[in-house]
């Protein structure tokens, strides 16, 4: 399937890098999302676009960046990571309409770890 | 109270039994439901909106009970394949239109 794509599957860095995952969904969505994916934990929601807007931020640290510079892109830029930061790094779209909220489509997630 | 909760089983049942999930959500007023199923090490995956009046996806049958605020999930004649972790998504605020919560999941193990 290649509704959301997800870059890269894997990523072993260190504390003091400095990289980026990258999302792209090409189902003509107007809402994209990041999540964060621990062992034996549920999905975490982490960040919000609607119409490339962040609507919402679930108190996430500062390290990580998001950035939306279209409705069909979506990035996570990392920095100075923490060992308990590696988890599962989940994408997803939706398409938003007044009144329901209705289903995400996920890609198939940046797999991250942190040494 | 968890804002939305799931058995984590696992739950282990032979080829071609039946298996039921329930789970309860906190906020009475949720308006959408989902269930998704989860494989090992791969994304979530939807497997059915949930809608007041039930709804039947061949072997998979959901049913939503909004004044208990539970919702449920029912799998007939199960199959090898539908071994993987099943999700309960609810959205619990209803001023805040695109957050979904998700639950912990419910593991399901179909034996041969």
């Amino acid at each position: 399937e290649t509704g959301v794509t997800q870059t890269p599957r894997h990523l072993v860095m260190g504390m003091t890098n400095k990289k980026s995952l990258k999302c792209e969904q090409h189902l003509g969505h107007n809402a994209m999302y990041w999540y964060k994916q621990s062992a034996k934990k549920p999905l975490e929601l982490m960040f919000v676009y609607n119409f490339k807007e962040q609507t919402e931020n679930n108190s996430v640290p500062s390290r990580f960046s998001p950035e939306c510079p279209n409705s069909s892109h979506l990035f996570l830029h990392l920095h100075t990571l923490q060992p308990e930061d590696s988890a599962l790094y989940l994408c997803a779209s939706s398409q938003e309409t007044s009144g329901r909220v209705n289903e995400q489509y996920f890609g198939p997630g940046t797999r991250l770890t942190v040494t | 109270r968890k804002e939305v909760e799931q058995d984590p089983g696992p739950f282990n049942v032979p080829e071609g039994a039946t298996v039921a999930f329930n789970c309860t959500y906190s906020n009475s007023a949720s308006q959408s439901f989902f269930w998704y199923r989860q494989d090992c090490r791969k994304e979530p995956k939807l497997l059915m909106s949930v809608y007041s009046s039930g709804n039947e996806d061949g072997r998979f049958t959901a049913q939503l009970n909004r004044a208990s605020q539970y919702i449920s999930l029912l799998i007939r004649d199960s199959k090898l394949s539908d071994s993987a972790t099943y999700l309960c998504v609810v959205n619990l605020f209803s001023g805040s239109a695109r957050q979904l919560t998700f639950g912990s999941g419910t593991q399901l193990t179909v034996l041969p």
